[in-house]
C-alpha cells in the first residue's frame, strides 16, 4: 500500500514572499508524482509531474518541485506567491505497477497582500 | 479548461435516489477516473476504466457503478442515496494508465 501526507493543512503566507509545500510518500515501488493545485470551485489542474529524469521538475505559474529519494518528499516550491496563488494545493502520487493515483489531504495556501 | 467535460453541474436529490453522473474525456484520452471529493474524506479514487475495461477500483461502494462506452464516455451510477454520499463527484482522463490526469470541473451532488 502507499500513502501520501502532505504536512501542513494550511500555510498562509504574505504576497512576494516564497512559499513551500510540503509532501512525503511511502511506497515499496518506484512511482511518480504530481502536484495539482484547485481554485475555489474549480476542478483540479496539474502543476507539475515526475516521471523520470532530473529531481528538479519545473511547473506552470512558477512552481518547481524536487523529488528526493532517500527522503521519499516531493516538496512543492515558489519562490514569490501572488494573491492569485491562493488555492488548494494536492500531491499525487501512482506506482508504476498500478493505475490508480492516492492523493493527499491537500494544504490550503492563503495568500495576503 | 482541461478539455474533459463532466453533466450536470449541480445535482439536488432524495435520499434513497439514483443518479447517473456524466464524464466525456478529453479527445483521444483512452483512461477515464472517478472521484469522490468531500469534506471529511478528501479526494477519494473511485474507479478508473481505459478503454472500455475496468483497470482499477478503489474506495466504491456496491451502490456505485460505473461504466466506460465504446465512444469513451464514461457515466458513474450512485443508487440508494444516503445523505453522506452528498459531494463533489470528479472525472479525470489520461492518454494511459501511467500519465498525467487531467480533471473536469466536477458534479456537486446534494442529497437532501
Amino acid at each position: 500500500a502507499q500513502s501520501v501526507t502532505q504536512l501542513d493543512s494550511q500555510v498562509p503566507v504574505f504576497e512576494e514572499a516564497p512559499v513551500e509545500l510540503r509532501c512525503n510518500y511511502s511506497s515499496s515501488v518506484s512511482v511518480y508524482l504530481f502536484w495539482y493545485v484547485q481554485y475555489p470551485n474549480q476542478g483540479l489542474q496539474l502543476l507539475l509531474k515526475y516521471l523520470s529524469g532530473s529531481t528538479l521538475v519545473k511547473g506552470i505559474n512558477g512552481f518547481e518541485a524536487e523529488f528526493n529519494k532517500s527522503q521519499t518528499s516531493f516538496h512543492l516550491r515558489k519562490p514569490s506567491v501572488h494573491i492569485s496563488d491562493t488555492a488548494e494545493y494536492f500531491c499525487a502520487v501512482g506506482r508504476s505497477n498500478d493505475y490508480k493515483l492516492s492523493f493527499g489531504a491537500g494544504t490550503t495556501v492563503t495568500v495576503r497582500a | 479548461d482541461s478539455g474533459v467535460t463532466q453533466t450536470p453541474k449541480h445535482l439536488i436529490t432524495a435520499t434513497g435516489q439514483r443518479v447517473t453522473l456524466r464524464c466525456s474525456p478529453r479527445s483521444g484520452d483512452l483512461s477515464v477516473y472517478w472521484y469522490q471529493q468531500s469534506l471529511d474524506q478528501g479526494l477519494q479514487f473511485l474507479i478508473q476504466y481505459y478503454n472500455g475495461e475496468e483497470r482499477a477500483k478503489g474506495n466504491i461502494l456496491e451502490r456505485f457503478s460505473a461504466q466506460q462506452f465504446p465512444d469513451l464516455h464514461s457515466e458513474l451510477n450512485l443508487s440508494s442515496l444516503e445523505l453522506g454520499d452528498s459531494a463533489l463527484y470528479f472525472c479525470a482522463s489520461s492518454s494511459s494508465p501511467l500519465s498525467e490526469q487531467y480533471f473536469g470541473p466536477g458534479t456537486r451532488l446534494t442529497v437532501t
